[in-house]
């Protein structure tokens, strides 16, 4: 069953601490991508990652860490410096970067910092 | 940068009515536009796209325009289901360095009413 999982699909966490949300997908896509999605907001791009060991910042990639060390797997860390890190926060793939490369959403985590 | 917007926010219609969503984007060098329908606690899923080369596409009950010298393009679903309700998110994908990454407009409620 291939696709893009997302773990926990729910997570809290206190205020100052960092916190890693999974990401993984089987369809040994290369392109990797992290959104932040709020109310009434589009999807913001956080980090991406076209290739193993090798990521690049979106635009809204202050307070956010990323790591591509497999090409299964594109963890998330929300730091401390994150000023307002509750949201739903959404990973993707697809096959690589290209125009048309569709991409392929998981189901999301929603991380409330209390 | 690429800047999308998407209108309505809020669509309600009757079910078997026809709904309209539009969208405008800033980059004319944009040349890919997708929309996705992402429903309730799920990731986004594309539903259908259109190249700049292509004025109209049509898949069943779902179709899309695109205008590209008014730099702006529509999704139309007819025939509207309960199962159409969701949210929907139309993009717009510009080239960053050698990828290109999609920008989203901030999403449309559509509320089918049986």
């Amino acid at each position: 069953d291939g696709g893009i999982t997302q773990s926990p699909k729910y997570l809290f966490r206190k205020e100052g601490q960092n916190v890693t949300l999974s990401c993984e997908q089987n369809l040994n896509h290369d392109a990797m991508y992290w959104y932040r999605q709020d109310p009434g907001q589009g999807l913001r791009l956080i980090y991406y990652s076209q290739i193993v060991n090798d990521f690049q910042k979106g635009d809204i990639a202050e307070g956010y860490s990323v790591s591509r060390e497999k090409k299964e797997s594109f963890p998330l860390t929300v730091t401390s410096a994150q000023k307002n890190p509750t949201a739903f926060y959404l990973c993707a793939s697809s096959i690589g970067l290209a125009l048309l490369d569709t991409q392929y959403f998981g189901p999301g985590t929603r991380l409330t910092v209390l | 940068g690429e800047n999308v917007e998407q209108h309505p926010s809020t669509l309600s219609v009757q079910e078997g009515d026809s709904a309209v969503i539009k969208c405008t984007y800033s980059d004319s060098a944009s040349n890919y536009f997708p929309w996705y329908k992402q429903e309730l606690g799920k990731g986004p899923q594309l539903i259908i796209d259109i190249r700049s080369n292509v004025g109209e596409k049509k898949d069943q009950r779902i179709a899309v325009t695109l205008n590209k010298t008014a730099k702006h393009f529509s999704l139309h679903i007819t025939e509207t289901q309960p199962e159409d309700s969701a949210v929907y998110f139309c993009a717009a994908s510009r080239r960053s360095g050698g990828s290109y990454i999609p920008t989203f407009g901030r999403g449309t409620s559509l509320i089918v009413h049986p």
